[in-house]
């Protein structure tokens, strides 16, 4: 069954400080992943996407990072700032029927 | 260029009745894909349109249906609403399969 999986739930950081999430997939066959930043209340906002053959993508203070093999993708956040609080949702696409397949995402909580 | 407008932003029903929303994609996108998001769970696939076609189909009922016209807007119906169709409804448009999607700000969705 194809699944996405997000960790960690939530996450409580101080502001400046740098974080990383994690997601793991079992979608197959794999075409690409996607990163989106949504904020609460709004439609989600894409931040990276990745093909098979692409390991890191930075968009500004964003780095994902995809590991084909093992299935799984990350997204760092540098010097974190308040307006970086948001839900963070990773979302894989099928090769074939292209249909995207979604985490539950992860609720980042920056304080001042 | 105008992004992915969803109307309303807001709407509040009673149980058992029915429900029209409205997507209008990004110019020159064709495909349209509609999704539940409910608190603490991911993104949900409802469906998603392609040149007035459904060309894919999540796991909800039969309550749940969709059509999209010429111009590529979109409409999803709900009928007979029950309380746990209580959600955000989010609609992303595309230019095509596997191609970066664009979400609406969604429509906010209680059934009292």
């Amino acid at each position: 069954k194809n699944q996405v999986e997000q960790s960690p739930q939530s996450l409580i950081i101080l502001e400046g400080k740098n974080c990383t999430l994690q997601c793991n997939y079992t979608v197959s066959p794999f075409s690409n992943l996607r990163w989106y930043k949504q904020d609460t209340g709004r439609g989600p906002v894409s931040l990276t996407i990745m093909t098979f053959s692409e390991n890191t993508k930075s968009n500004g203070r964003y780095t994902a990072t995809l590991d084909a093999d093992t299935k799984q993708s990350s997204l760092h956040i540098t010097a974190s700032q308040l307006s970086d609080s948001a839900s963070y949702i990773c979302v894989v696409s099928a090769r074939g029927n292209y249909q995207l397949i979604w985490g539950a995402g992860t609720k980042l909580i920056i304080k001042p | 260029k105008a992004g992915v407008t969803q109307t309303p932003r807001y709407l509040i029903k009673t149980r058992g009745q029915q429900v029209t929303l409205s997507c209008s994609p990004i110019s020159g996108h064709r495909s349209v894909s509609w999704y539940q998001q409910t608190p603490g769970q991911g993104l949900q696939f409802l469906f998603e349109y392609f040149s007035e076609t459904q060309r894919n189909k999540g796991n909800f009922p039969g309550r749940f249906s969709g059509r999209q016209f010429s111009n590529s807007r979109s409409e999803m119906n709900v009928s007979t609403l029950e309380l746990g169709d209580s959600a955000l409804y989010l609609c992303a448009s595309s230019a095509g399969a596997g191609q970066r999607a664009f979400f609406g700000q969604g429509t906010r969705l209680t059934v009292v």
